[in-house]
């Protein structure tokens, strides 16, 4: 089966560092996205990984192992406004029609205080 | 450029009352879906296009219908409504040239008593 593990909840003190992971099997790999999702609100993309490594965008970068099937969001000097749902999903193979469409995690709520 | 747009944002039915969910994208985009949003269960795909006049089932397709006559509409249709259809339902839309960036609209609240 296809499955996504990412931790249901974190929190984190404001002006620090945290790291959020996601683990995945799946049938086939061609891209981990990770997005943000603030209450009621839409999700919004943050970052696209197929390379193995690490994309790095401002505060925000992500890593990509696919031989471990792993991947982290390291968020860097938080803000209040951080607090959200970080939700992780990949991009199977293209067996099913499984490129065309996208595996979810059920999101991990990360709180940052002050 | 007004992006996904989706009507209603809010809507309260009756079980067995009948609506149509609208998603609206003005970037040109082939793929579009269709999701739900419920406490403890992440975005559950309902169903999706990957073009003009085609449609395709996701992982929770029972109970809606969806229609893609348009390239830039994407309906989703609720025949008898239940309560276990009560969710915030997401539509998303994406290029078919880019790297999978997929757009989502506000979302529509329903309800149903």
């Amino acid at each position: 089966g296809q499955n996504i593990d990412q931790p249901t909840e974190m929190t984190a003190t404001e002006g620090a560092i945290v790291q959020i992971n996601c683990t995945y099997q799946t049938s086939g790999f061609n891209g981990l996205f990770w997005y943000q999702q603030h209450a009621g609100e839409a999700p919004t993309f943050l970052s696209y990984n197929v390379l193995d490594g690490l994309e790095e965008k401002g505060r925000f970068s992500s890593f990509l192992s696919r031989s471990k099937g792993y991947s982290y969001l390291l968020l860097k000097e938080l803000q209040m406004k951080d607090s959200a749902s970080y939700l992780c999903a990949v991009r199977g193979g293209a067996n099913a029609g499984n490129n065309r469409k996208l595996i979810w995690g059920l999101g991990t709520s990360l709180a940052v205080n002050p | 450029n007004a992006g996904v747009t989706q009507t209603p944002k809010f809507r309260v039915l009756k079980t067995g009352q009948s609506m149509t969910l609208l998603c609206a994208q003005d970037m040109n985009h082939e793929y579009m879906y269709w999701y739900r949003q419920d406490p403890g269960m992440g975005l559950r795909l309902i169903h999706y296009s990957v073009g003009e006049g085609t449609t395709a089932k996701g992982e929770v397709p029972d109970g809606y219908n969806v229609s893609r006559l348009k390239k830039q509409n994407f309906l989703l249709g609720l025949e008898s409504a239940a309560p276990s259809q009560t969710s915030v339902y997401f539509c998303a839309s994406r290029d078919l040239d880019r790297n999978d960036e997929q757009y989502f609209g506000p979302g529509t609240r329903l309800t149903v008593t």
